[in-house]
């Protein structure tokens, strides 16, 4: 199992910009999420998904979108790109939306937005 | 609503010394906590989590935690740092049950540990 998969590993933007950061997890996990961890803030959550078709937000989901069209991917898209979301970015995914699963993370995207 | 307050942002220890880094949280319902553990340059790497049962939990790399629900503690131990340890550590709490049940994190710890 290659687990939870991101890429790219680093990516520069110019504000404006438009991209889609990639996850893919091959553990036939039901819930995924992504992530973006700034310094001294701890991890926030952006979007989440309980399911193939379902999405939902967290807590800063303005300027970002997702969708879930497989159960193994769920792409992270960024419409214009802000100085304000440059971070690393993180997809996890877990069994199933049970509170007790372990979430597993993948490696992380490191973000710039010029 | 649920929070997680992880005091200091940076702690040194020696190596050989007990590690203690703390962690409380406020939640509206009875949560499940979980320490998570990220290296240089990676992803987060679940160190242990307490769902139900023991309150003394014990997780990977000789670390352990106990649930304290009167004092909303949970509370990162190990006995003996080794200089792999350094990393930083992240708290996290999630309510368990809920349709909008969700993972919270503390604002992170790093440990140093020194030869």
């Amino acid at each position: 199992n290659a687990g939870v998969t991101q890429t790219p590993k680093f990516q520069v933007l110019k504000t404006g910009q438009s991209m889609t950061l990639q996850c893919a997890q091959d553990m036939n996990h039901e819930y995924m999420s992504w992530y973006r961890q700034d310094p001294g803030m701890g991890l926030r959550l952006i979007h989440y998904s309980v399911g193939a078709g379902i999405t939902d937000q967290g807590e800063v989901p303005n300027g970002y979108n997702v969708s879930r069209s497989t159960t193994e991917d769920f792409p992270l898209r960024l419409l214009s790109a802000a100085p304000s979301q440059t971070s690393v970015y993180f997809c996890a995914s877990s069994y199933s939306r049970d509170a007790a699963d372990t979430q597993y993370f993948g490696p992380g995207t490191r973000l710039t937005v010029l | 609503a649920q929070s997680v307050t992880q005091l200091g942002s940076h702690v040194s220890v020696s190596e050989g010394a007990l590690v203690l880094l703390r962690c409380n949280y406020s939640s509206s319902v009875p949560p499940y906590l979980f320490w998570y553990v990220q290296y240089p340059n990676q992803g987060l790497q679940l160190l242990l989590k307490y769902t139900t049962g023991a309150t003394l939990v014990k997780g990977i790399n000789g670390f352990e935690a106990e649930f304290k629900k009167g004092e909303t503690s949970f509370h990162l131990t190990k006995p003996s740092a080794h200089m792999s340890d350094a990393a930083e550590y992240f708290c996290a709490v999630r309510p368990y049950t809920g349709a909008n049940s969700k993972l919270t994190f503390g604002k992170g710890i790093t440990l140093s540990v020194r030869p």
